[in-house]
């Protein structure tokens, strides 16, 4: 069970560029979300899903675009990447399940500086 | 909307000693309240997580967390530092129908010999 599995872990890309980070589960679980890491600032919600087909934007959406066409796969795309945009991403998932049961999953991490 | 104020960017105590880490949160729903732990260049471990009726919860690495309703608080204890619990510790909220976590701003606790 390899849980949440987050590609690449580190990336450097010019300003301009624009890349896609992977973010896959194998737990069959319903939502999915981004997060950025940002020294002093926690992690913040970029994008979440709750469910195939269906997306919606979190606390710092700009600049990132997400879709969800398997329950399996989350992408995170910058289009035309920024030196802000430099951070660490976590990918997470979760389930409706009981409270008892509930919580989150997360990635291993993606670090990207861009230049 | 919820939100989450870790009290003290920084907190320092020496080893043996207690650590207390402070985390109060808004929800105007019945919350779901995590720590995390994040050592250096690691992703997040799952310290505790309060979902219940159970307001002390034990989790790994001998912390707890008591879960205040009347004082919206839901801060981390140990009774005892170890060199090893150095590391960033967050404190996130999640309520029924939103599946995502809002996360304080991370408390950095360092253990002096």
């Amino acid at each position: 069970n390899a849980g949440v599995t987050q590609t690449p872990k580190f990336q450097v890309l010019k300003t301009g560029q624009s890349m896609t980070l992977q973010c896959a589960q194998d737990m069959n679980h319903e939502y999915m979300s981004w997060y950025r890491q940002d020294p002093g600032m926690g992690l913040r919600l970029i994008h979440y899903s709750v469910g195939a087909g269906i997306t919606d934007q979190g606390e710092v959406p700009n600049g990132y675009n997400v879709s969800r066409s398997t329950t399996e796969d989350f992408p995170l795309r910058l289009l035309s990447a920024a030196p802000s945009q430099t951070s660490v991403y976590f990918c997470a998932s979760s389930y409706e399940g009981s409270r008892a049961n509930y919580g989150y999953t997360f990635g291993s991490g993606t670090r990207l500086t861009v230049v | 909307a919820q939100s989450v104020t870790q009290l003290g960017s920084h907190v320092s105590v020496s080893e043996g000693a207690l650590v207390l880490l402070r985390c109060n949160y808004s929800s105007s729903v019945p919350p779901y309240l995590f720590w995390y732990v994040q050592y250096p260049n690691q992703g997040l471990q799952l310290l505790l997580k309060y979902t219940s009726a159970a307001t002390l919860v034990k989790g790994i690495n001998g912390f707890e967390a008591e879960f205040k309703k009347s004082e919206t608080s839901f801060h981390l204890t140990k009774p005892s530092a170890h060199m090893s619990d150095a590391a960033e510790y967050f404190c996130a909220v999640s309520v029924q129908g939103r599946r995502a976590l809002t996360f304080g701003s991370g408390t950095r606790l360092q253990v002096q010999p």
